[in-house]
């Protein structure tokens, strides 16, 4: 079945310190969703990336979708505290019989020291 | 826009007894996925649903698991009997269509198996 890794698992920054967290599947993806939650809340979206190559912005947040549709990354400039949480990428299959299954990575927990 | 509904917050009870949960999701959303995250651990897909039919259920514990969404509308998770193993948030998330519009996620269900 699909696979998703997501490393690092944890990440220790100090605030104003940029960070990045790497997703990759087994297989293409249909699209790619990425989502933060924090500590004892629920998953939020953040933004989904559909085009190969694809680069999207959300003011200190970056991210991009690889060419082969199979890997992506969440880059933050200048972490703040309230960047604090984990971080998780969520893969959607392109095709087969679970067409549109929608799988999470293990995350990436971020702490930021001030 | 409510959100998505879960009930109850939280659950105590011991190994070998039953235990349901209930998932309302939002208005007009075809998709409803159920999720079980463990502790420390990334939201691990049990069953998807598009209206009443199942997307993937390949990841759920058949023998002792049941997912039904009828009318397509509201859902229920039951275990039967539980596993200390069993012990873990159970997340309900919705989206518009298949896994190509962002997922929101209900507040979850502690369970906690003693």
């Amino acid at each position: 079945g699909q696979q998703v890794m997501q490393i690092p698992q944890y990440q220790h920054v100090q605030e104003g310190e940029d960070f990045t967290t790497y997703c990759n599947s087994s297989t293409t993806l249909s699209n790619i969703q990425w989502y933060k939650q924090r500590p004892g809340g629920h998953p939020v979206f953040l933004i989904q990336l559909v085009k190969s190559g694809e680069v999207k912005k959300q003011k200190r947040l970056t991210f991009q979708f690889g060419e082969a549709k199979k890997n992506s990354s969440l880059h933050i400039t200048a972490t703040q505290t309230t960047d604090v949480g984990t971080y998780f990428c969520a893969a959607a299959n392109a095709g087969g019989t679970s067409y549109g299954k929608l799988t999470f990575g293990q995350g990436t927990i971020l702490t930021v020291h001030p | 826009e409510a959100g998505v509904a879960q009930s109850p917050r939280y659950k105590i009870i011991e190994k070998r007894q039953s235990v349901a949960f209930w998932c309302n999701p939002i208005s007009g959303h075809a998709t409803l996925y159920w999720y079980q995250q463990i502790l420390g651990q990334g939201p691990k897909l049990l069953i998807q649903f598009q209206n009443n039919g199942v997307v993937d259920d390949s990841q759920l514990p058949k023998d002792r698991f049941s997912a039904e969404r009828l009318k397509g509308v509201d859902s229920t998770l039951k275990i039967q009997p539980a596993k200390l193993e069993d012990s873990a948030v159970y997340l309900c998330a919705s989206s518009f269509l298949v896994s190509d519009t962002e997922a929101f996620f209900g507040q979850g269900t502690r369970l906690t198996v003693v």
